[in-house]
């Protein structure tokens, strides 16, 4: 069966801070794609990255950077130098499978607090 | 306009009531997907459809129903609602099982 595990409920930081939210995986599939979603406290889920599972690259934009490994099964996202902006949900999601449904397992999700 | 619009945005609504949420996409996205999200939970797929003719049950269907009316509008019933269905109900749509989903704002939807 498929899982995705966030353990953090909630982080607090004080702005500038760099924070990593940990994303840790089951899955027996070969192909495989995971998600980064942010939910924002006006409640919209936006898409932040997709990464397959034959690509462990680490992924930089702007603040934000994604570390992937599948020997670890985890795909964490780090915020560097937070800002109160980035204070939302964040979930982790898992989408796989030969039969390719597009069905995404999502973690439990992870809140976090940026103060000022 | 949104491309993924869910109706209404908040609902309240009593325990037996029969309940229906509507999605409407300007996509022009095949797949749809309904899911629920609750506290600590994430969000849990309900049903999803990959065309008009292709239905099918998500993780957490019972309770549920759907309708694919055309391939922009996908409406999810609850043909008697009862207090443990009070949740976040969130629309989504994708191109093919591979591409990232585009979801709607969201149904706030609470069962007294």
């Amino acid at each position: 069966a498929q899982k995705v595990t966030q353990a953090q409920t909630e982080i607090s930081v004080v702005e500038k801070e760099d924070v990593t939210l940990d994303c840790v995986y089951e899955t027996r599939d070969t192909t495989y794609y995971l998600f980064w979603y942010k939910q924002p406290p006006s409640g919209e889920l936006v898409f932040l990255i997709r990464r397959n599972s034959f690509d462990e690259q680490n992924e930089i934009s702007g603040r934000y950077s994604w570390n992937f490994q599948k020997s670890t099964s985890s795909f964490n996202f780090t915020i560097t130098a937070s800002q109160v902006v980035d204070s939302a949900v964040y979930f982790c999601a898992l989408s796989g499978g030969s039969s390719n449904t597009g069905k995404l397992i999502f973690g439990q999700g992870t809140t976090l607090q940026v103060k000022p | 306009d949104a491309d993924v619009t869910q109706t209404p945005r908040n609902r309240i609504t009593k325990t037996g009531k029969r309940i229906m949420l509507e999605c409407s996409q300007t996509k022009g996205h095949d797949r749809m997907y309904w899911y629920r999200q609750d506290p600590g939970l994430g969000l849990r797929l309900i049903y999803y459809s990959f065309d008009v003719k292709d239905i099918n049950k998500g993780e957490i269907s019972d309770g549920y129903s759907v309708s694919r009316q055309a391939q922009a509008k996908f409406s999810l019933s609850l043909e008697s609602a009862i207090p443990n269905q009070t949740a976040l109900y969130f629309c989504a749509t994708s191109r093919t099982g591979l591409q990232p989903q585009h979801f709607g704002d969201g149904t706030r939807l609470s069962i007294l």
